[in-house]
């Protein structure tokens, strides 16, 4: 297995919802990753995570909570977002820190309404 | 402050001919400079890197020039093919501590083959 699978693929929101989107991958990488991505832009980096502990948190908003349950999961919590908030949410696993190659997944579309 | 500053922004080539893009960074503590293709509704795929202490690199019709001197790297898609109309981004990194591996992207160049 050689992905990064993310779910939901599309998701619709309100302002007030409490929403979760997760990331899986199985191949033992121990560095995982969430960045966002709004149209025509690159990824912006947003929290980091070696051997399931949070290493980097690029300043963002606490309406963002990530999580990672196990080596395996990634999940980012998602509560009383704002309409700027939409855009495309990649999740991205590389085998340690040190990993060069991250390997992104197909990422969650997001729209706060 | 842009890091990674990537030109053009988007390219016409047509089918046959050479893409080129171009990439250049002011922090010279970057040592790993990876290409990323994006089709659109997917996350971006790896499509080729490089570390300084290497000018060229090939991967079957992608090809990565690197000068270090000049902090400036590029990619060469040889015999554009239609199936290559994505975004390209350029991305670099430096050498990761305890906290993790975060690249820096460039604004990435919208490529467009036409057959």
């Amino acid at each position: 297995d050689t992905e990064v699978t993310q779910t939901p693929k599309h998701l619709v929101m309100g302002m007030t919802n409490k929403k979760s989107l997760k990331c899986e991958q199985h191949m033992g990488h121990r560095a995982m990753y969430w960045y966002k991505q709004k149209a025509k832009k690159p990824p912006e980096l947003m929290f980091v995570y070696s051997y399931e502990k949070l290493s980097i948190n690029e300043s963002v908003p606490s309406r963002f909570s990530p999580e990672c349950p196990n080596s395996s999961l990634l999940n980012l919590h998602l509560h009383a977002l704002q309409p700027e908030d939409s855009a495309l949410y990649l999740c991205a696993s590389s085998q340690t820190i040190y990993g060069t190659g991250y390997t992104f997944g197909s990422g969650t579309r997001l729209t706060v309404v | 402050q842009q890091q990674v500053k990537q030109s053009p922004q988007s390219l016409i080539v047509q089918k046959g001919g050479i893409s080129i893009i171009n990439c250049a960074y002011e922090n010279t503590a970057f040592d790993y400079f990876p290409w990323y293709q994006q089709f659109p509704g997917k996350g971006p795929a790896l499509l080729i890197a490089i570390r300084p202490d290497v000018s060229e690199k090939k991967e079957g019709r992608f090809t990565i020039s690197f000068n270090k001197s000049a902090k400036q790297f590029s990619l060469h898609i040889m015999d554009s093919q239609p199936g290559d109309s994505a975004t390209y981004f350029c991305a670099a990194s430096i050498p990761p501590k305890a906290a993790g591996n975060k690249l820096t992207f460039g604004g990435g160049t919208r490529v467009l083959v036409k057959p």
